[in-house]
């Protein structure tokens, strides 16, 4: 079955720096890659999506890659700010389930 | 429009003692998730319902029921508490019709359930 990895488990950069985290997934025939944000406490919502026919997508200063021959997919945040302190989530779709990443907690440091 | 919602929002059992955690949505969905989640380990699927009237195991099913009631609201329930069932448990739903299979949209999530079991 498929199993997506996440790293790092933790992140820290500072205010304003780029961060990228980085998952991998084993099942070639995944193709939805969606990311969520979790802040402590409260539920996972959906910040940015890449579809298996799209090697990259772009939202403000949220982007996603997506490298299918080497079945890899990254989160690019630039400009970090406070608010983007929170637990990231990767996650591969396969038949009717999303398979999870263990998750990164990213610390923004003033 | 609520979205997701489930009840209750927390929850402490003793060791055998049985509950059912409620969940609904009014966003017309066909699809229904539960999934626990435990520290550093992400979400896991315990079962799904891809349509009313179906249901189907997820990654860690062992331990848990559910019933699709209706097109809103799906249900899971431990028969027996067992103190590794102590977790955050979420419901989602999302959006979209089933096509090729696969998720490929945004899913919604309720609030959450924090179980506890002694």
């Amino acid at each position: 079955g498929e199993n997506v990895e996440q790293h790092p488990s933790t992140l820290s950069v500072q205010e304003g720096d780029s961060a990228v985290i980085k998952c991998t997934y084993s099942d070639s025939a995944s193709n939805y890659f969606p990311w969520y944000k979790q802040e402590l406490g409260k539920r996972p919502q959906l910040i940015i999506d890449i579809r298996s026919n799209v090697g990259e997508k772009k939202d403000q200063r949220i982007a996603v890659t997506l490298n299918k021959t080497a079945k890899h997919f990254s989160l690019h945040i630039t400009e970090t700010q406070p608010e983007d302190s929170a637990v990231y989530f990767c996650a591969a779709s396969t038949n009717y389930q999303l398979i999870w990443g263990a998750g990164t907690k990213l610390i923004i440091k003033p | 429009n609520a979205g997701v919602t489930q009840t209750p929002k927390f929850q402490v059992l003793k060791t055998g003692q049985s509950m059912t955690l409620q969940c609904a949505q009014d966003m017309n969905h066909n699809s229904m998730y539960w999934y626990r989640q435990d520290p550093g380990m992400g979400l896991r699927l315990i079962y799904y319902s891809a349509s009313e009237g179906t249901t189907d195991k997820g990654e860690v099913p062992n331990g848990y029921n559910v019933s699709r009631l209706n097109k809103r609201e799906f249900s899971l329930r431990l028969e027996s508490a067992a103190p590794s069932q102590t977790s955050v448990y979420f419901c989602a739903s999302p959006r979209g019709a089933r096509t090729s299979g696969s998720i490929t949209d945004t899913q919604y999530f309720g609030p959450g359930t924090r179980l506890t079991v002694l």
